[in-house]
This record gives structure tokens, sequence and C-alpha cells, in this order.
């Protein structure tokens, strides 16, 4: 079956950049989407099709697909953002989650 | 606005039943595909089921395959999971979404947990 790599944190300062890495077999073939959970809430989706933003998320949410890896960037980074998050793809058009990245900021 | 309103979910023996619901408003709930999303207790997210605008194609992941069962009235705009035979392993909390396929998972519900204990 499918599988989409995460590292399971990341820990980034205040105003740097955040790079959240998600690997999968020809993953640059298809659409990848990012979610954002923080404790006790729903999923919230802020990036669809490798770089769209849905309205609402920052502008510092920013999405890359190449190759095998697509990549969740958060620019100048908030203590808000501090969360996990889950990128999605798709095999065999079924639905696949990455095991999650918990962004620790600090 | 958009909405998705699970039902209250519960503790349920192992090897029991239960069925979740999902009201929706905000939208036109039957045109589009809807899907449910579990979490695990620390875990992360897993797929669980798709349906279809329709309902008449439906998708489920293998680890549920055979015992559960999605479905939709969409008169009622009402979007149910049908869980039978129920393991310890499916504790969790359990997510309705809008979308499948060419439909991101725009919105979430708030969530609703199964747990399966004796």
């Amino acid at each position: 079956s499918y599988e989409l790599t995460q590292p399971p944190s990341l820990s980034v300062s205040p105003g740097q950049t955040a790079s959240i890495p998600c690997s999968g077999d020809e993953l640059g073939d298809q659409y990848t989407s990012w979610f954002q959970q923080k404790p006790g809430q729903s999923p919230v989706l802020v990036i669809y099709e490798d770089n769209k933003r849905p309205s609402g998320v920052p502008e510092r949410f920013s999405g890359s697909n190449s190759g095998s890896t697509a990549t969740l960037t958060i620019s100048g980074t908030q203590a808000t953002d501090e969360a996990d998050y889950y990128c999605q793809a798709w095999d065999n058009s079924l639905v696949v989650f990455g095991g999650g990245t918990k962004l620790t900021v600090l | 606005e958009v909405q998705l309103v699970e039902s209250e979910g519960g503790l349920v023996q192992p090897g029991g039943s239960l069925r979740l619901s999902c009201s929706a408003s905000g939208f036109t709930f039957r045109d589009y595909p809807m899907t449910w999303v579990r979490q695990a207790p620390a875990k992360g997210l897993e797929w669980v089921s798709s349906i279809s605008d329709s309902g008449r194609s439906t998708y489920y992941a293998d680890s549920v395959r055979g015992r559960f069962t999605i479905s939709r009235d969409n008169s009622k705009n009402i979007l149910y999971l049908e869980m039978n035979s129920l393991k310890i392993e499916d504790t969790a909390v359990y997510y309705c979404a809008r979308g499948f396929r060419a439909d991101p998972f725009h919105y979430w519900g708030q969530g609703t947990l199964v747990t399966a204990s004796s």
C-alpha cells in the first residue's frame, strides 16, 4: 500500500521559516493537501492541490510538490502555528494521510 | 456557513454495533461526495470511508471493509456510518468531512468519540 512519510517532529523559532516534508513514491505526479490540527480541534485544510490556499488561511502558508516530496512551508512562523500537520494524497484514488508532524515554535 | 455536526458517539462492547450520523447544512448536500476520517487516541488521521454525491458509489479502508457501511440521505442532508463487529482498535474520534477525490476536504465536523471496550 502507498505510504506518505513525515518527520514526527520539527522545531522552529518564531519569525523563522518552517518546512515540513512529506515523501511518497512519485508523489509529485498527484495533488497533495495539508491539514493543520491543534489539540482538541478538528483538522483544518491549509493547502490543497499542492499550492492553493483556502480563503482565510494566512499567506505565510505555501506548498510545493515535485518528484517524491511535497513540502508545506510556513514563512514568518508564529506561536499560533504550533500544531500537528498532516499531508494527504491518494493511493489508487483512495485517501492516504501522512503520519503527521508536530511543529513546535520556540 | 457550512456546518457538519456528528451525532454523539459512545461506549460499545467489542463485537457491538453503533450508527453515526452527520447532519450537513450551509451547502447543497447532494452535490458533494462525503467522507469519514478517524483518529485513535494520540494517533494520526486515518481515512475510513467515502461516498459519492449520489450515494451510488462507496469506498472503504481495508481495516473496516465488510464491517462498516457508509450511506447518505440526500433528502435529509445526513451522512451515516453504520459500524458493526466493532473492535478495540476502532476506538477513535470519528470526523465527517465534505469532499473526496476532486473535492478537497475543505470542511470537517467537530468529531465524535467512539470507544469500543468491555
